[in-house]
């Protein structure tokens, strides 16, 4: 079965503080994991995929295949950065994309 | 933003009655997904389309139906709409696998359906 798990649906921090924002999956097959992020009043945007492995507005997030965890990080948030964030999964063997329950991050001044 | 547009935007029907909701993208790309959106479950996949009349079901397609007749429309049916119907709908287009951005989604900016 293909299953996302995002443990916390709140995340609030301050300015500058570090930002983890825990994704785990389930599936059986080689996995492709995306992050997508919701702003207020946008459409909801790709922010990074596992396979490009780069650094997308501070944010990085790497695939461990052996804790089946693909956790996003920034290490000092901004104001900007509030948002809806989404944990995604594919895989080379499905055309479905399943997403996760998202997690909400609040950046407080 | 990208080439897809999601229609209405807004509709407030009553129960028992039929609902379609049209997405129509101008990007010729091959897949086409539902979802929707609901506080505290994310977004689900209802049906998606890998062509031209080439549909599956995802996650919670029961009480929903789709038609993909060509390439840039994709229409979802509500044939007798529920309460529990009441959500916001994503489409979202992905290109050819292989292709640049496969796998990647672009999304349409929503319709928001309210079952009374």
């Amino acid at each position: 079965a293909q299953r996302v798990t995002q443990p916390e649906k709140l995340l609030s921090v301050f300015k500058g503080a570090p930002v983890e924002l825990k994704c785990n999956y389930s599936y059986s097959g080689s996995p492709e994991l995306f992050w997508y992020v919701q702003y207020s009043r946008q459409r909801l945007q790709l922010l990074l995929r596992h396979i490009s492995r780069e650094s997308i507005k501070g944010f990085t997030a790497d695939l461990n295949k052996g804790e089946t965890s693909f956790h996003l990080k920034k290490p000092f948030a901004q104001e900007e950065d509030s948002a809806m964030y989404y944990c995604a999964l594919s895989g080379l063997s499905t055309d479905k994309l399943i997403f996760g329950t998202g997690t909400r991050l609040q950046v407080f001044p | 933003d990208a080439g897809i547009t999601q229609s209405p935007r807004h509709k407030v029907t009553e129960t028992g009655t039929p609902v379609t909701l049209r997405c129509h993208q101008t990007e010729n790309h091959r897949y086409m997904y539902w979802y929707r959106q609901d506080p505290g479950h994310g977004l689900r996949l209802i049906h998606y389309s890998y062509g031209v009349k080439d549909t599956d079901k995802g996650e919670v397609s029961d009480g929903y139906s789709v038609s993909r007749s060509k390439t840039e429309d994709f229409l979802l049916t509500l044939e007798s709409a529920t309460s529990s119907q009441t959500s916001v709908y994503f489409c979202a287009i992905s290109n050819d696998r292989g292709a640049a951005g496969a796998n990647v989604l672009t999304f349409g900016a929503g319709s928001r359906l309210t079952v009374l």
